[in-house]
């Protein structure tokens, strides 16, 4: 199963919105509803933002939104604060019933 | 608030077995919704998935490692645990234990992440 394609970098200044694209297959991203994200910053563990495309667990902003469009699923951050830089990483369930994440995405804030 | 907290070696010498585990509090493993997973990150990489375990000892394993890992649970410690054997420098990275929402299909919780280094 190859990982999921991310852009190596995004970036973007205070107040923006970006937007990280995550590129999947029909057995992957383009074949369930099941899409998550997840924020990473330096020497901390993955931290779960958006579940199932477009669904935000509890406590997390509403400046992050997710969607998707055939087999790729997309990450928009609004209103762009320092606090958001982190590297992103999306995550799909597959039809080998398996997890397949994406290489990653550094969001730099000017 | 459910936490995990993964434990052990953090250098293992090539060829031997990586042995990891991986404690939860703050709620139950033996609750339904969920699977325990094994996640790992190569230094400088992204997420790899390993496997999960269900608290009744199902297992699912990602066939790239399958032959090479094994999963187990001890619910009265309130612990599940990765075994990864005949491993070589490819198999150094920060391993994460993490909850599976069974439904949703994505990690919920996760453990702080433990290094672990091959090297003789």
């Amino acid at each position: 199963q190859s990982a999921l394609t991310q852009p190596a970098s995004v970036s973007g200044s205070p107040g923006q919105s970006i937007t990280i694209s995550c590129t999947g297959t029909n057995s992957d991203v383009g074949g369930y509803s099941y899409v998550s994200w997840y924020q990473q910053h330096p020497g901390k563990a993955p931290k779960f933002m958006i579940y199932e495309v477009s669904n935000r667990p509890s406590g997390v902003s509403n400046r992050f939104s997710g969607s998707k469009s055939g087999n790729t699923a997309s990450l928009t951050i609004s209103g762009l604060q320092a606090e958001d830089e982190a590297d992103y990483y999306c995550c799909s369930y597959t039809s080998s019933n398996t997890w397949v994440f994406g290489g990653g995405t550094k969001l730099t804030v000017l | 608030q459910v936490q995990l907290q993964e434990s052990g070696p953090g250098l293992v010498k090539p060829s031997q077995t990586l042995s990891l585990t991986c404690t939860v509090s703050g709620g139950s493993l033996s609750n339904g919704g969920y699977y325990w997973s094994w996640i790992r990150q190569h230094p400088g990489k992204g997420l790899e998935w390993i496997g999960y375990i269900f608290y009744s000892g199902n297992t699912y394993y990602n066939p790239s490692l399958k032959s090479r890992v094994t999963l187990s649970v001890d619910t009265s410690k309130s612990q599940f645990s990765l075994k990864l054997s005949s491993v070589t420098d490819a198999d150094t990275a920060v391993y994460y234990c993490a909850r599976l929402v069974i439904v949703e299909k994505d990690f919920d919780y996760w453990g702080q992440g433990t290094p672990v280094t091959i090297s003789s």
